[in-house]
C-alpha cells in the first residue's frame, strides 16, 4: 500500500471549513507538505510544518501535525470557489530531498 | 521567486519518434531536479532524481534507457521520451531543490502533457 494515504474527496459549501486528512508512514520526515493543484497545472506548494511542530497557522490554511499517531491534517477557513482543487500531502526529507506523495484528495467547493 | 518553466506544454507526437522535454529554474539554481509521471486522477509517481553534473538516480521498474535524463547545468534538466509508445502518454512534471533550500522544499513547474499517437 501507499506510504502516505488520504481520502480521496470532500466536498464543502462556499464559507464553510474544510478539513483534508492524510496520514503517512515514515517517523523519519523532516518535514510535511501541502500542494495545491488546479487543472492541468502543477503544484504549488501552500504550505509545510517542521516535524517537531504541532501546529501551523498561515492566513486561513491550520496545520496539526500529530506526530504519534502519523496524523496530518490542512484546514482551509472560509473556503472560497477559488480553493477548489486537489490537495496533495508530502513527505519528505530525506537525503536526497525525495518526496513521498498522497494520491491527493479533490475538494470541489459548492455555491 | 523560485520559478520553474518546463517547455513544451503539451506535445503530440507520433509512436517511435523521441520528445524532449525542458526544465528550468528561472532565478535559482537548482541542485537538485526530480522527474514525476502523473496518470489521470493519480498521485504523482517519482522517475528519477538528478543532481546537477551527475548520472541520473532511475527509480525502480524506470526504463533509464527509455527515459534519458540529463542534468547539464544549474538551471536546466531534460527528459526525453524515446521511442515513444502511446502508453507513455502521460503528464510530466519536473521540481527542482534549491543550494540554499530551507526546508528542503521542492519547487515544481506546470508540467508537459505527452500525447503519443
Amino acid at each position: 500500500g501507499e506510504d502516505v494515504e488520504q481520502s480521496l474527496f470532500l466536498s464543502v459549501r462556499e464559507g464553510d471549513s474544510s478539513v483534508i486528512n492524510c496520514t503517512y508512514t515514515d517517523s523519519s520526515s523532516t518535514y510535511l507538505y501541502w500542494y495545491k493543484q488546479e487543472p492541468g497545472a502543477g503544484l504549488q506548494l501552500l504550505t509545510y510544518i517542521f516535524s517537531n511542530m504541532d501546529m501551523k497557522q498561515d492566513q486561513r490554511l491550520t496545520v496539526l501535525l500529530n506526530k504519534k499517531d502519523k496524523h496530518l491534517s490542512l484546514r482551509i477557513a472560509d473556503t472560497q470557489t477559488g480553493d477548489s482543487a486537489i490537495y496533495f500531502c508530502a513527505e519528505g526529507g530525506d537525503s536526497w530531498g525525495k518526496f513521498q506523495f498522497g494520491a491527493g484528495t479533490q475538494v470541489v467547493v459548492t455555491p | 521567486g523560485a520559478v520553474v518553466s518546463q517547455h513544451p506544454s503539451r506535445v503530440i507526437c507520433k509512436s517511435g519518434t523521441s520528445v524532449k522535454i525542458e526544465c528550468r529554474s528561472l532565478d535559482f539554481q537548482a541542485t537538485t531536479m526530480f522527474w514525476y509521471r502523473q496518470f489521470p486522477k493519480q498521485s504523482l509517481m517519482l522517475m528519477a532524481t538528478s543532481n546537477e553534473g551527475s548520472k541520473a538516480t532511475y527509480e525502480q521498474g524506470v526504463e533509464k534507457d527509455k527515459f534519458l535524463i540529463n542534468h547539464a547545468s544549474l538551471t536546466l534538466s531534460t527528459l526525453t521520451v524515446t521511442s515513444a509508445h502511446p502508453e507513455d502518454s502521460s503528464f510530466y512534471i519536473c521540481s527542482a531543490r534549491g543550494r540554499d533550500s530551507s526546508y528542503n522544499e521542492q519547487f515544481f513547474g506546470p508540467g508537459t502533457r505527452l500525447t503519443v499517437l
